[in-house]
């Protein structure tokens, strides 16, 4: 299957400081990709549409100028927290869909650990 | 998108066919069937989709009812390593999110 890596797997960081997080699709071109947070013991929660090019989409209730999204190539997105606090400790899953006849695939990165201290 | 209901848990016995239901019974004419699953702590690993005929690959079966209605994902020969949350995830084909429920949580049994 397609690949998607992220980078970092995991990051602590400081309160207050920024940190970016790298989505990247290895062997496909990703004009959409999406970034998802999940909490210890729940199901993953969608953050954001990303599209290459274009201001990202968020979803109800996600600060859009704490989480900046950018996407300037068709194989990188990055999310920024800025100004972390520890209750933006959490696992941040990006994926990356794959454009093609059937279904258009959706795939997803390992996943990072943030934690801000 | 439609919604789905699944079990909250499943166990299964090692070496055994696994068998997970999924119902969507408001499920649309150009929706999808997905599955994922997300082994702990790493992200979501895509697993089949189909639309209504039942689908096959080197990781498992999918099995859509008629009405399509429900489906079934089949992992033939569970290993310890199938040991997962597993989610059905409905979604058109011009929509471009996966929204994820609460899913089931398979346990495989030495």
């Amino acid at each position: 299957g397609a690949v998607v890596s992220q980078h970092p797997s995991w990051v602590i960081c400081k309160s207050g400081t920024s940190v970016k997080i790298e989505c990247r699709s290895l062997d496909f071109q990703a004009t959409t990709m999406f970034w998802y947070r999940q909490f210890p013991k729940q199901s993953l929660m969608l953050m954001a549409t990303s599209n290459e090019g274009s201001k990202a989409t968020y979803e109800q209730g996600v600060e859009k100028d704490k989480f900046l999204i950018n996407h300037a190539s068709l194989t990188l997105s990055t999310l920024t927290v800025t100004s972390a606090h520890p209750e933006d400790s959490s696992f941040y899953i990006c994926s990356a869909r794959q454009d093609g006849a059937s279904g258009n695939t959706i795939y997803f990165g390992e996943g990072s650990w943030l934690t801000v201290v | 998108d439609a919604k789905t209901t699944q079990p909250t848990s499943m166990d299964c016995a090692e070496g055994r066919a696994a068998n997970l239901p999924c119902n969507h019974s408001t499920i649309s004419g150009n929706e999808y069937v997905y599955w994922y699953r997300q082994i702990h702590s790493q992200g979501p690993q895509y697993i089949i989709h189909g639309l209504k005929n039942n689908e096959t690959n080197e990781m498992a079966s999918l099995i859509i009812t008629e009405d399509r209605k429900s489906s079934t994902l089949i992992l033939p020969h569970a290993t310890l390593r199938d040991t997962a949350v597993y989610y059905c995830i409905v979604r058109s084909f011009g929509n471009e999110k996966l929204t994820f429920g609460t899913g089931t949580r398979l346990t495989i049994i030495p």
